[in-house]
């Protein structure tokens, strides 16, 4: 089955710097790539997504950009504000595995003042 | 509003007692899933449902059950919880990947500890 790597599990950045998380995927044929936001007590939230048939990604201050061959993807959040302070999940669906979504292991990204 | 709804949202039981999460969605989802969340391990899928009375196992679905009788609902069912059990847990929903909906809607949440 598919398998996804995440990386780092913590991040410390100051506001206003930019953050990179990073994820590897094991299964070639995975074509849906999604990043989800969990505040703290809070639910997961999509923040942004990929499909396979595009590299790259933005939505204001975030972007998303996958490299099929590497089978990797990140997520880049520009100019961090506290609130931006949260756990990330990313993740990775194989076709054929109906609502299967195999998650990494999250990122504790800390935006300090 | 559109969500997806969870009960109850804490629970502290013990060894052994049958228990049941609700999970309800008022999107119309074909799609529904139980994850459960525990720290450094992320989210893993417990139990997948495509459809009303189409359920199949995800990552770790030893020691759980579930059922889909109506399009709305998907119970996640403990027959005989251990500690082990302790988790946070997410139902989630969305449409079909054919369709377009890709995209998972979570829960609120169940907190259960297992004493």
């Amino acid at each position: 089955g598919e398998n996804v790597e995440q990386h780092p599990s913590t991040l410390s950045v100051q506001e206003g710097d930019s953050a990179v998380i990073k994820c590897t995927y094991s299964d070639s044929a995975s074509n849906y790539f999604p990043w989800y936001k969990q505040e703290l007590g809070k639910r997961p939230q999509l923040i942004i997504d990929i499909r396979s048939n595009v590299g790259e990604k933005k939505d204001q201050r975030i972007a998303v950009t996958l490299n099929k061959t590497a089978k990797h993807f990140s997520l880049h959040i520009t100019e961090t504000q506290p609130e931006d302070s949260a756990v990330y999940f990313c993740a990775a669906r194989s076709p054929g595995t109906a609502s299967k979504l195999t998650f990494g292991t999250g990122t504790r990204l800390q935006v300090t003042l | 509003e559109a969500q997806v709804t969870q009960n109850p949202r804490y629970l502290i039981t013990v060894t052994g007692k049958k228990l049941t999460v609700t999970c309800s969605q008022n999107m119309n989802h074909e799609y529904m899933s139980w994850y459960r969340q525990d720290p450094g391990l992320g989210l893993r899928q417990i139990y997948y449902s495509m459809n009303v009375e189409v359920t199949d196992k995800g990552d770790v679905p030893e020691g759980y059950k579930v059922s889909r009788k109506e399009k709305r609902n998907f119970p996640l069912i403990l027959e005989s919880p251990s500690p082990n059990q302790t988790s946070l847990y997410f139902c989630a929903s969305s449409l079909k990947p054919r369709t377009g909906g890709y995209e998972q809607y979570f829960g609120p949440g169940t907190r259960l500890t297992v004493t």
